[in-house]
C-alpha cells in the first residue's frame, strides 16, 4: 500500500513548455486535490475532484488543468509554463463517507526557468 | 469562501516548554479543523482534527480546542522536544468532499 505517489519528484521547465504532473493513489479514495505551495502562503487548492470524471477549480486554477479519467489517477497539466509557477506542488486524497482528513504525496519540486 | 489565519508565523521554544498556535477562521459552515505537520522537504501529515461538535481533544502531548462563537482554534504541544520542530498548518472547512482552506502555517523551533 503506497499511499499517494507523485511523479515525477523535481522538474526544472523552460518558460513556455508544456508537462503533466502525475497523482496515483492505491486507498480507494474518492476525492484527489492538487495543491501548490509557496513560500509564506501555506498551501492552495489549485482544482480538485469528487470522483472518476469529475473535476473543479479550487483557489488558484488559472494556467493549469486537470483530468480524472481513472479514479486512482488525477493528472495535472501546464499548458505553457510561466515563472510565476515555480512552486512545490501536492497531492493529496481522501475517502467518503463521513468527514476523513486528506492523505498527501511526497510532492513535486518544479522550477520554470 | 472560507478565510484562515494562523499566528505566529515563527515561534521559538526551548526544549519541554509548551507552544500554542491560534487560528481563526471566517465561515461559520466549517465543522472541519485538521491540524497538519509538515517537516523540511516532507510531505504534511495529519496530527490532529477536531470536528465542531467537539471542544477539546487530546492526544498524548497534543492538544486542541476549538470555540465555534468565537470562530478560533488552537493546537498546544506540551513538553516540546527537537522533534517537534517543523511547520505547522491548521486548517478549515465543511468536511465530507468539500475542501478545507489551510493557514500561512506556523515555523516551530524547539531550541536543545
Amino acid at each position: 500500500n503506497a499511499g499517494v505517489t507523485q511523479t515525477p519528484k523535481f522538474r526544472v521547465l523552460k518558460t513556455g513548455q508544456s508537462m503533466t504532473l502525475l497523482c496515483a493513489q492505491d486507498m480507494n479514495h474518492e476525492y484527489m486535490y492538487w495543491y501548490r505551495q509557496d513560500p509564506g502562503m501555506g498551501l492552495r487548492l489549485i482544482h480538485y475532484s469528487v470522483g472518476e470524471g469529475t473535476t473543479a477549480k479550487g483557489e488558484v486554477p488559472d494556467g493549469y488543468n486537470v483530468s480524472r479519467l481513472k479514479k486512482q489517477n488525477f493528472l495535472l497539466g501546464l499548458e505553457s509554463a510561466a515563472p510565476s509557477q515555480t512552486s512545490v506542488y501536492f497531492c493529496a486524497s481522501s475517502p467518503t463517507g463521513g468527514i476523513h482528513p486528506q492523505h498527501f504525496g511526497d510532492g513535486t519540486r518544479l522550477s520554470i526557468l | 469562501g472560507e478565510n484562515v489565519e494562523q499566528h505566529p508565523s515563527t515561534l521559538s521554544v526551548q526544549e519541554g516548554d509548551s507552544a500554542v498556535i491560534k487560528c481563526t477562521y471566517s465561515d461559520s459552515a466549517s465543522n472541519y479543523f485538521p491540524w497538519y505537520k509538515q517537516e523540511l522537504g516532507k510531505r504534511p501529515q495529519l496530527i490532529i482534527d477536531i470536528r465542531s461538535n467537539v471542544g477539546e481533544k487530546k492526544d498524548q502531548r497534543i492538544a486542541v480546542t476549538l470555540n465555534k462563537t468565537a470562530k478560533h482554534f488552537s493546537l498546544h504541544i506540551t513538553e516540546t522536544q527537537p522533534e517537534d520542530s517543523a511547520v505547522y498548518f491548521c486548517a478549515a472547512g465543511p468536511g465530507g468532499y468539500q475542501k478545507v482552506t489551510f493557514g500561512i502555517g506556523t515555523k516551530l523551533q524547539v531550541i536543545p
